[in-house]
């Protein structure tokens, strides 16, 4: 079974620009998570879709990050502009279905360094 | 509001030596508890989750660990290290007023030949 996987690994921006992450969740799951992983931090969970709905969304900062589902299956996160805090590892990760007790799969993330 | 503490940022043991590492979390309400496991460059991957069944987990591994609700603790063990062990390790907890997982700091684990 393949797993998640993430595009780009590595990312390298400056300040005030945009980016944008790719996710592929495993087949069959409906649901799907962004993750923010701070350097010394555990994940904090940025967004959860059910199928192609936000389940919650709560702690996405909608000024400048934004992700979409479109068809249910993959996703993309945006940050514009990026700030120099931004700099971590965004984790996307998917379960079958949105009860908290389903395990989460997550991907390698991608590393991202704002300049 | 629901949060994970996992005492020791760094841990470690000689190889074939006991790994312990702690977490505690606060809730009024006995949560789920989860631990994950990240080695270098990956993703995470559960170890192991306790879903309000029996109080000693076993997860993947050769790891275990227990609920203790008197305690509000959720401690990894492992009889003997080895040294693939070596990774870094996050509790994490969900339930209570919060649907969504809430992570530890994560606790480094090394392991000494």
């Amino acid at each position: 079974e393949a797993g998640v996987a993430q595009s780009p690994r590595y990312k390298i921006i400056e300040k005030r620009q945009s980016v944008a992450f790719w996710c592929n969740p495993i087949s069959g799951h409906a649901t799907l998570y962004w993750y923010q992983q701070i350097l010394g931090q555990g994940p904090k969970l940025l967004i959860q879709f059910q199928n192609n709905g936000v389940v919650d969304d709560s702690q996405l900062p909608k000024d400048r990050f934004s992700a979409e589902r479109l068809k249910g299956v993959d996703s993309t996160l945006k940050i514009q502009p990026a700030k120099l805090e931004d700099s971590a590892v965004y984790l996307c990760a998917s379960s079958l279905d949105k009860g908290f007790t389903d395990t989460q799969y997550f991907g390698p993330g991608t590393r991202l360094t704002v300049l | 509001a629901q949060s994970v503490t996992q005492l020791g940022s760094h841990v470690s043991v000689s190889e074939g030596a006991l790994v312990l590492l702690r977490c505690n979390y606060s809730s009024s309400v006995p949560p789920y508890l989860f631990w994950y496991v990240q080695y270098p460059n990956q993703g995470l991957q559960l170890l192991l989750k306790y879903t309000s069944a029996a109080t000693l987990v076993k997860g993947i591994n050769g790891f275990e660990a227990e609920f203790k609700k008197s305690e509000t603790s959720f401690h990894l063990t492992k009889p003997s290290a080895h040294m693939s062990d070596a990774a870094e390790y996050f509790c994490a907890a969900a339930g209570g007023a919060t649907n969504k997982l809430i992570f530890g700091t994560g606790t480094l684990l090394a392991v000494q030949p």
